[in-house]
Order: C-alpha cells, then structure tokens, then sequence
C-alpha cells in the first residue's frame, strides 16, 4: 500500500525557514512526478509546486516562488520543501501526493507561522 | 489564473438520494479534471480524473461528467460516508487550480 509520510512542521516566527520532507514506500518513487499541496485553517487547497521524476521540470505557485523550493532525492525515496522567508499567510497543513492526478496523499504537516 | 468555482456551496441531500455537484472553469480545461473527497481531519481523496474516469477503489456510485467549463460530479445514492467537502481541479493549465468546495451534509 502506498504511503507518503510528511514531516518537519512546526512553529516559525515571520521571515524564518523550515524544510519539510515527504518519506515515500510501497511504490517506485522515481517514475512518478511528485507535489506539494497546503490547506491553510478552515479553507480549500492550494498548489503550491510540483517536480519531475527526474527533477528536471519544477513549477511553482506565484504564492510561493522565489522562497520555496521543491527537491527530491531518489535514492532515500524523498520529497523535499525548503521554505524561506516563511509569512504568516503560509500558515497550513502541507501535504505531499503522488502524481499530477494526486491519486495518493500524505496525513499532511502542520506550518504555523506566528510571532 | 484559472477559477474553478464550485455550487451549491453547501448541499443538503438525504441518504439514499442523488447529489449533484457542479463546478464551472473561468476557460476551457477539455477533459483536465478533477474530483476530491475530503473528511474532517483527513486528506483529499482522489475520486474521479479526466472528467468522468473513476479513481481506483472508487465505488460506482460515484460519477463525473463534461468538458471544457462545464463539469458534474454526480453520487447516485448516497451513503452516510459520503458526506464530506468536495473539490474540483484543473489540470490543464499551471498553476493548477482548485475550486472552494462544496460542503455535502445530511439533510
């Protein structure tokens, strides 16, 4: 069965960093582009970005470019956000999916950005 | 930016009874669609792609139909696990959008 296992949420102070990871299992981790979507409290989802199997095509939401940044590493099966300049208006639950059909999701990790 | 947007925003249906959900694109997506089911405290749950193509494990209950702007997710009888919050999204266009949801609670 396939499982996604976010991780590295938690409380940041405005203009702060964190960097989350997404353990991936039971699939062929490098055949399948990979996602990042948030649901900040009480609202929808958003898209924040995407990257290729190979890591050769990433996108981003205007939201977020220029401070996030998408990676992945193949050989340990993992997603990556490094997240910089964090604003309080990024405060959600991040989750991470499999596929640009988002067929399978992660429980998601909360990012509270507060001071 | 595509805007997904979704109605009603909140539909009563007894169970037993047929839902139906729309959601309208700001420009064509073709085909480019799809259907999520979200529970309080969970995370979306892909239910239909590419307009009207069940996801894997996904009852027959389920249905989704349209092209271009005009799309229906539509569940025959309802089932008391049906009741949850549902997204559209498209796919056709970066950045890839959702709509805000159409809450289905029982009646």
């Amino acid at each position: 069965q396939v499982q996604l296992v976010e991780s590295g949420g938690g409380l940041v102070k405005p203009g702060g960093s964190l960097r989350l990871s997404c353990a991936a299992s039971a699939f062929t981790f490098s055949d399948y582009y990979m996602s990042w979507i948030r649901q900040a409290p009480g609202k929808g989802l958003e898209w924040i970005s995407y990257i290729s199997s190979g890591s050769s095509i990433t996108n981003y939401a205007d939201s977020v470019k220029g401070r996030f940044t998408i990676s992945r590493d193949n050989a340990k099966n993992s997603l990556y956000l490094q997240m910089n300049s964090l604003r309080v208006e990024d405060t959600a639950v991040y989750y991470c999916a499999r596929n640009l059909d988002l067929r399978d999701w992660g429980q998601g990790t909360l990012v509270t950005v507060s001071s | 930016e595509m805007v997904m947007t979704q109605s009603p925003a909140t539909l009563s249906v007894s169970p037993g009874e047929r839902a139906t959900l729309s959601c309208r694109a700001s420009q064509s997506v073709s085909s480019n669609l799809a259907w999520y089911q979200q529970k309080p405290g969970q995370a979306p749950r892909l239910l239909i792609y590419g307009a009207s193509t069940r996801a894997t494990g996904i009852p027959a209950r389920f249905s989704g139909s349209g092209s271009g702007t005009e799309f229906t997710l539509t569940i025959s009888s309802l089932q008391s696990e049906d009741f949850a919050v549902y997204y559209c999204q498209q796919y056709n266009n970066w950045p890839y959008t959702f709509g805000q949801g159409t809450k289905l609670e029982i009646k």
